[in-house]
């Protein structure tokens, strides 16, 4: 299977709580990404995480890691129309390998 | 602006076309990727250099043939492409691949590459 791994699409209603998830499965992962692409544009860095980390908070945005499960989430508080985009998840690994492998992405739709 | 910039933001070429990708950073950092990103398979990573010099070569065709004359710019050179070729590529930079294993990217907005 893929390294990390994301479900497709998710549809939420604007003011409620999102919540994508992301499974990976390289123990030796350091540090834990999301990124959004917004249409027509590239990624860009919405937060990160080191494994050694359970919670991140910033704002709207809570990640919560499970590294027994290699299993990381990104919740999005009070959603508004404008977090409709594609969610990225990645992970970097201290293998000598720099570059970040990507998830396949979670395409948010926020229905007003 | 993301500081990441990537010209044409379109491109339509015929297999038989030669055409180059162009990326500059405006971000002092060390470190250039090119990713693809299709509707079939998640972000791949196809090239990174670091200092001008390449790191990494993703197993890529050699009808794809990257370039970096400098920290600051980065080319993907193109020639006898094959439809399925096709897919928004992605310039990325970041501050050192070097050292710091925590290596955030920043992304231009890509060029949407088609192949007839």
């Amino acid at each position: 299977g893929e390294d990390v791994e994301q479900s497709l699409f998710l549809s939420v209603r604007e003011g409620d709580s999102s919540v994508i998830n992301c499974t990976y499965t390289d123990s030796s992962s350091t540090y834990l990404y999301w990124y959004k692409q917004e249409p027509g544009a590239g990624l860009q860095l919405l937060t990160y995480i080191f494994s050694n980390m359970d919670m991140k908070q910033d704002q709207r945005l809570t990640v919560l890691l499970n590294k027994k499960d290699k299993h990381l989430s990104l919740r999005i508080a009070d959603t508004q129309t404008g977090d409709s985009a594609i969610y990225f998840c990645a992970e970097s690994r201290d293998t000598g390998r720099r570059a970040l492998t990507f998830g396949s992405g979670t395409r948010l739709q926020v229905q007003p | 602006e993301t500081g990441v910039t990537q010209t044409p933001r379109h491109l339509v070429m015929g297999m038989t076309n030669k055409k180059s990708l162009k990326c500059e950073q405006h971000l002092g950092h060390n470190a250039m990727y090119w990713y693809k990103q299709s509707a079939k398979k998640p972000l791949e990573l196809m090239f990174v250099y670091n200092f001008k010099e390449q790191t990494e070569n993703n197993s890529v065709p050699s009808r794809f043939s990257p370039e970096c004359p400098n920290s600051s710019h980065l080319f993907l050179h193109l020639h006898t492409l094959q439809p399925e070729d096709s897919a928004l590529y992605l310039c990325a930079s970041s501050q050192d691949q070097g050292g710091a294993t925590n290596e955030k990217l920043f992304f231009g907005s890509g060029t949407q590459l088609s192949v007839l």
